[in-house]
């Protein structure tokens, strides 16, 4: 099934210490986001490609970056990760106009000690 | 600014019908979905309006007001594996999902 995959599930880092996240799709979409999501709260829009073009959102701190080296991978790197960065970190994709909405890859839940 | 408001938490019994209401502000309108999130997983997708009216999915619907800035998902027929957060997200002129905060719906046998 063509699908999103986010590794890994679960990541534990240690505050101050850089950490890679990792997305993979399957469904050729033009469109990749990052979205970050605290606990009853409405997902965060981090960054988003369309196709190599990067857009990042105004509010999204200098810490994050991203990488999207082809279609099928994007990478989301926090450089120096504080206590307020723990949270469940949500790769989607859509088509270019996301007529159908996002597919959403399963998550990574970051925890900063 | 751009704002999606959305009840924070509902309480429901098994069996019973629950009717979970969005209403928006943005700029522009491209479309409206709802999104089913259960706890420490990520959002699936249950409904996609974009026309005025009822769009009916088994137990699901889902219906929409661009008049009124309004939607709401009605769930029938309710089962325990329903307890979950329904997120409702609108697609703005600029093609940018702008996401409510989600209701929580607790159901009790």
């Amino acid at each position: 099934d063509a699908m999103v995959i986010q590794n890994p599930r679960y990541q534990v880092t240690q505050f101050g210490k850089p950490v890679t996240l990792s997305c993979s799709q399957t469904l050729n979409h033009n469109v990749m986001y990052w979205y970050q999501q605290k606990s009853s709260q409405a997902p965060k829009l981090l960054f988003h490609y369309y196709d190599k073009d990067f857009n990042n959102e105004a509010d999204t701190p200098d810490n994050f970056q991203s990488r999207r080296p082809n279609t099928s991978f994007c990478f989301l790197d926090i450089r120096s990760p504080g206590l307020g960065d723990a949270a469940m970190y949500l790769c989607a994709t859509s088509s270019r106009q996301g007529i159908y909405g996002y597919t959403f890859g399963s998550g990574t839940r970051l925890t900063v000690v | 600014g751009q704002n999606i408001d959305q009840p924070t938490e509902m309480t429901a019994t098994e069996g019973a019908i629950v009717q979970i209401n969005c209403t928006y502000q943005t700029s522009g309108f491209n479309g409206l979905f709802w999104y089913q999130q259960h706890a420490g997983e990520a959002p699936t997708f249950l409904s996609y309006n974009v026309l005025d009216g009822l769009e009916e999915k088994g137990r699901f619907s889902s219906f929409l007001s661009r008049s009124k800035g309004y939607s709401y998902l009605l769930l029938k027929e309710l089962q325990m594996k329903d307890s979950a957060s329904y997120l409702c997200a609108v697609k703005d002129s600029n093609y940018q999902l702008i996401w409510g905060a989600g209701t929580k719906l607790i159901i009790k046998p």
